[in-house]
């Protein structure tokens, strides 16, 4: 069963509000991702969790700021958001955050759509 | 530099047979995959490729050749449903092994 599930799936919050989306996965996966994604264009990587432990910050700006309770638990808070961020915000999960094998697909969740204004 | 490329849409007929080209340039080469995405939702995961050759995995087929730097996706006996953007993303070595995406190739079905 290859589930990511993510809560809530739509989201409205003012640019004063702070807020945060939810990820669980019971996968036993060790890596945990958030991305972003506008229309039609690709993912892009926000974050990355290794073993509860954050191991790649993509330049993400400090209003959103990640955590991983546990490693079935992900999660990223808001705060002062703009506008600008209004878009999908895509959790996701592999066995491993590096390594070649097979197993080491990424999966996503449904994703939360973030409206910003 | 890291560049992957792949059609911005394409268009095939109900029953037909669609192959989705990716051509790509990494440096550290770690795995190739392709992803469907219907509008409004998020990419599923359809097929990864490490090997050169075909992965088969029932009407969707994948392959690669590391030393063109060449994959692509084949759709057979094509559904309304597979009607969706469809992403081929690269896994690099020297970004730390994530995911390099493709800008992805919408596929129109018409009956």
């Amino acid at each position: 069963d290859t589930e990511v599930t993510q809560t809530p799936k739509h989201l409205v919050m003012g640019m004063t509000n702070k807020k945060s989306l939810k990820c669980e996965q019971h996968m036993g996966h060790r890596a945990m991702y958030w991305y972003k994604q506008k229309a039609k264009k690709p993912p892009e990587l926000m974050f990355v969790y290794s073993y509860e432990k954050l191991s790649i910050n993509e330049s993400v700006p400090s209003r959103f700021s990640p955590e991983c309770p546990n490693s079935s638990l992900l999660n990223l808070h808001l705060h002062a958001l703009q506008p600008e961020d209004s878009a999908l915000y895509l959790c996701a999960s592999s066995q491993e955050a590096r390594g070649s094998s097979s197993g080491n697909t990424i999966y996503f969740g449904e994703g939360s759509w973030l409206t910003v204004v | 530099g890291q560049n992957i490329d792949q059609p911005t849409e394409m268009t095939a007929t109900e029953g037909a047979i669609v192959q989705i080209n990716c051509t790509y340039q990494t440096s550290g080469f770690n795995g190739l995959f392709w992803y469907q995405q219907h509008a409004g939702e998020a990419p599923t995961f359809l097929s990864y490729n490490v090997l050169d050759g075909l992965e088969e995995k029932g009407r969707f087929s994948s392959f690669l050749s590391r030393s063109k730097g060449y994959s692509y996706l084949l759709l057979k006996e094509l559904q309304m449903k597979d009607s969706a953007s469809y992403l081929c993303a690269v896994r690099d070595r020297s970004s730390n092994y994530q995911l390099i995406w493709g800008a992805g190739t919408k596929l129109i079905i018409k009956p």
